[in-house]
């Protein structure tokens, strides 16, 4: 089945940037999607279509896509934005299958 | 406000059936792709499969299918998920959720999710 390649962990310090990465051949074709998971809570849509940010969602969430690696930019981290991040695409064989990548937890210091 | 709302928690001894569900709120579900995503104890998304509603359409992730069953009753505005055997590796938050889509064809879509109920904790456990 199809797969989708995230780093374990990030860390950064508060006011840094940081970057996630999410690495997968059918992203050439697919749009990603990135979410954001807070401890006991549900994820919630952060990024969509590789770089559109959904209402409500900080200015300082951004994305960005070349070949197959799209990355979650987090400008300005602050000690909320500690979770863990999620990217999801579709699988390359069949469009209708959702695949999410294993997740990264991004730790401010 | 657009919310899913699902079952309470539930607990089962293994080799036992459970069915949970999702209600909408705020909206007909019978217009969009609803799914289930499960999450193992600190473990990552798990995207189980999805169903449409009003023409009773599923399709399952190869990891799930033939483990779980989704449907829908499309007069009750509910999804649901079942077990007929439930095991204990199985026990897990699940998350029902609303997918968006976009796409100028059948065969240039695209899946994401807009809407997250709560989850349902389910425990199996002897």
């Amino acid at each position: 089945s199809y797969e989708l390649t995230q780093p374990p962990s990030v860390s950064v310090s508060p006011g840094q940037t940081a970057k996630i990465t999410c690495t997968g051949d059918a992203l050439t074709k697919q749009y990603a999607f990135w979410y954001r998971q807070k401890p006991g809570q549900a994820p919630v849509l952060v990024i969509y279509k590789d770089t559109e940010r959904p209402s409500g969602v900080p200015e300082r969430f951004s994305g960005s896509s070349s070949e197959t690696t799209v990355t979650l930019i987090i400008s300005g981290v602050q000690a909320e934005d500690e979770a863990d991040y999620y990217c999801q695409s579709a699988d390359n064989i069949n469009t209708f299958h959702v695949v999410f990548g294993g997740g990264t937890k991004l730790t401010v210091l | 406000e657009v919310h899913l709302v699902q079952s309470g928690a539930e607990a089962r001894k293994p080799g036992e059936s459970l069915k949970i569900s999702c209600e909408a709120s705020g909206f007909n579900l019978n217009n969009y792709w609803i799914g289930w995503v499960r999450q193992l104890p600190g473990k990552g998304l798990d995207w189980m499969g999805m169903v449409f509603p009003v023409e009773s359409n599923v399709t399952y992730s190869p990891s799930f299918q033939g483990h779980v069953t989704i449907s829908a009753d499309k007069s009750l505005n509910i999804v649901f998920l079942q077990w007929s055997s439930l095991k204990a590796s199985e026990t897990a938050i699940y998350y029902c959720v609303r997918h968006g889509v976009f796409g100028s064809s059948a065969s240039d879509l695209y899946f994401y999710i807009d809407v997250w109920g709560k989850g349902t904790a389910v425990t199996v456990s002897s």
